[in-house]
């Protein structure tokens, strides 16, 4: 596609329930970053794939956050039994290659709301 | 690690005077420094990136920021505001030399142009 894909734009969550967030990154990039950023703050990064490799999930706030890539395309962040701490805009980019100073293009998020 | 800080959470300026956004680094390696904007409902997008080439970097719609080793700095700057330029701009970076480091964004400094 023409840019950095995500859906749904918008997700309303009960405490409890589980949600998957779908990423649909610019066809032919190699990397793709999730990132969370709450209200009124920066982005803050949550994990990275180059291709299908998850090659860091360091900033995943807990186990209930889960993200794939099986065919090094398409990602979903998972999250399971949503909290109200998990409320933000959930952001994803892809870029080129697997260099880090590379140019990010990024989706315009997800909202979750967590009730 | 790295990390920047923006100094200011607010700037406010009148169309047609220079606007001047604060951002400081750390960074333990080389860093890359990056300005994006996030215009409101939209992606974040990159204005420009610095990669220990030039200091003086140009990037689009007129904005350019200077690369300050010895301040630690890496400030935006546009001679003329343009109503066009309210969103909020976020300082980035990220190590070079450290293998797989994230980029790490600051916590945006919102610019208001009055007309």
């Amino acid at each position: 596609g023409a840019g950095v894909s995500q859906s749904p734009r918008y997700k309303v969550a009960k405490r409890g329930q589980d949600v998957a967030l779908r990423c649909d990154p610019i066809s032919g990039h190699v990397s793709l970053f999730w990132y969370q950023q709450a209200l009124g703050q920066g982005p803050e990064f949550l994990t990275y794939f180059q291709n299908e490799a998850q090659l860091d999930k360091s900033g995943l706030p807990s186990d209930r956050f889960f993200a794939e890539r099986p065919e090094g395309s398409v990602s979903t962040l998972k999250i399971q039994r949503t909290q109200q701490e998990d409320s933000a805009v959930y952001l994803c980019a892809s870029s080129r290659g697997g260099a880090l100073s590379e140019k990010l293009f990024f989706g315009s998020g997800t909202q979750l709301s967590v009730l | 690690a790295q990390s920047v800080t923006q100094l200011d959470s607010h700037v406010s300026v009148s169309e047609g005077t220079p606007v001047l956004l604060r951002c400081n680094y750390s960074s333990s390696y080389s860093p890359s420094l990056f300005w994006y904007v996030q215009h409101p409902n939209k992606g974040l997008q990159l204005l420009l990136k610095y990669t220990s080439a030039a200091t003086l970097v140009k990037g689009i719609n007129g904005f350019e920021a200077e690369f300050k080793k010895s301040e630690t700095s890496f400030h935006l700057t546009k001679p003329s505001a343009h109503m066009s330029d309210a969103a909020e701009y976020f300082c980035v970076v990220s190590a070079m030399n450290s293998g797989n480091t994230p980029l790490v964004f600051g916590k945006g400094t919102r610019l208001s142009v009055i007309a």
